[in-house]
């Protein structure tokens, strides 16, 4: 079993959906969760970081943390083409510690 | 923002030589810095850990030997992949933080294809 489990879709939604993404994790030392959205051929790009459980709101982007079920969702309200992307789940146990990231998970948003 | 710099972007190289990677972070202070290999549809695999000033920590299953990383300075650090063969060929991508960043900024990536 991965430490980190992600539906690598690929997810294709219409243009103004509202998109969850999830992720689920075994290892409960886990404190940092961050969502990375990738382009094709470029470096991740981070998108939101929350610490331990509850939300977080940026713009149209929504991460929440559910420590107890060792889930979390990335939310993103008003899909735009310009969010066709890969995402990554990645969690750490702590500042300056590496990341295990999840699959990813292909997202189209069509016109 | 913090911005990270990688380079070359893609390169070309012939079975058996060497290809040197370059991660910088050009607007802070990096005291950690990893080296991640990404597959085609995969996500990211970290191959090492590096500290300014020390030596890196190598994933298992990650040849030291082969995989070379020098983090001499705290804005940079190289992967120098030795005697690289097609099975090298992959997309390589560094991120840099502090002890107190817990979102990593990652570099652009450098796509190596070994011919």
């Amino acid at each position: 079993q991965k430490e980190v489990e992600q539906d690598p879709g690929p997810l294709s939604v219409p243009e103004g959906a509202i998109v969850s993404l999830n992720c689920t994790y075994s290892n409960s030392a886990f404190q940092y969760f961050m969502w990375y959205r990738q382009y094709s051929r470029k470096g991740p790009e981070l998108l939101m970081y929350t610490y331990s459980s509850g939300n977080k709101e940026d713009g149209r982007f929504t991460a929440q943390v559910d420590k107890s079920s060792k889930y979390i969702s990335l939310f993103i309200r008003d899909s735009q083409p310009s969010d066709s992307a890969t995402y990554l789940c990645a969690m750490s146990e702590g500042g300056g510690n590496k990341l295990t990231f999840g699959t990813g998970t292909q997202l189209k948003v069509e016109l | 923002g913090a911005v990270v710099s990688q380079h070359p972007s893609w390169v070309i190289c012939k079975s058996g030589t060497s290809v040197k990677i370059e991660c910088r972070s050009l607007d802070f202070q990096a005291t950690t810095m990893f080296w991640y290999r990404q597959f085609p549809k995969q996500s990211l695999m970290l191959m090492a850990t590096s500290n300014e000033g020390s030596k890196a920590t190598y994933e298992q299953g990650v040849e030291k030997d082969k995989f070379l990383i020098n983090h001499a300075s705290l804005t940079l650090s190289t992967l120098t992949v030795t005697s690289a063969h097609p099975e090298d060929s992959s997309f390589y991508i560094c991120s840099a933080g502090t002890a107190n960043n817990y979102g990593y900024t990652f570099g652009s990536g450098t796509r190596l294809t070994v011919v």
